[in-house]
């Protein structure tokens, strides 16, 4: 079974500062890793993903993230926030299985920006 | 159209009405999902499809019908549902194929108000 954790449900930062959210994860298995990012009015839009290799991953829009075994941790950074960054942002984990791949969303995370 | 997507994406209905939403995919994946989204909760798989057969039902009310014609084309009907229903529901959809790692691809919703 797996689960998600993600600390803060709304984060502000300034425009131009360091972005940092935060998810942790349980799973009994490898696990695959995913950010995705919500607009208002829109569906989910995947950020980046873990699955094996590199333990530092780069997504669109200048995001990163960092999965760290020994913390259970896969926390979402970008260096400098700009403000179309507002958005809700979702940390997910799947079971390293194929085929039948089910994942598991934390209750996400209100990013706001401020001029 | 590309990508996934969705009709309606607005619906409201009465406790008594029978509607449906329906999902349509364009990237030729083989794998179809729907979600639910309540305020302040993550979100909630409810059915998952694999090469237009049911594989998952998590544990979802009866009140929820899924239908999934082809690969392409996946429907929720609705009957007689309860206000605490009222959610957005997403539909997603992903190749599902032998060991490599495909993701989900998100439609942006069908915003449902019970009353």
């Amino acid at each position: 079974a797996q689960s998600v954790t993600q600390l803060g449900s709304h984060v502000s930062v300034s425009e131009g500062a360091l972005v940092l959210l935060r998810c942790n994860y349980s799973s009994s298995v490898p696990p695959y890793l995913f950010w995705y990012v919500q607009y208002p009015n829109q569906g989910l839009q995947l950020l980046l993903k873990y699955t094996t290799g590199a333990t530092l991953v780069k997504g669109i829009n200048g995001f990163e993230a960092e999965f760290k075994k020994s913390e259970t941790s896969f926390h979402l950074t970008k260096p400098s926030a700009h403000m179309s960054d507002a958005a809700e942002y979702f940390c997910a984990v799947s079971a390293a299985l194929f085929g039948n791949e089910k994942l598991t969303f934390g209750t996400g995370t209100r990013l706001t920006i401020i001029p | 159209e590309t990508g996934v997507t969705q009709t309606p994406r607005h619906l409201v209905m009465g406790m008594t009405n029978k509607k449906s939403l329906k999902c349509e995919q364009h990237l030729g994946h083989n794998a179809m999902y729907w979600y639910k989204q309540s305020a302040k909760k993550p979100l909630e798989l409810m059915f998952v499809y694999n090469f237009k057969e049911q594989t998952e039902n998590n544990s979802v009310p009866s009140r929820f019908s899924p239908e999934c014609p082809n690969s392409s084309h996946l429907f929720l009907h609705l009957h007689t549902l309860q206000p605490e229903d009222s959610a957005l529901y997403l539909c997603a959809s992903r190749l599902a194929r032998g060991s490599s790692y495909n993701e989900q691809f998100f439609g942006p919703g069908t915003r449902l108000t019970v009353l």
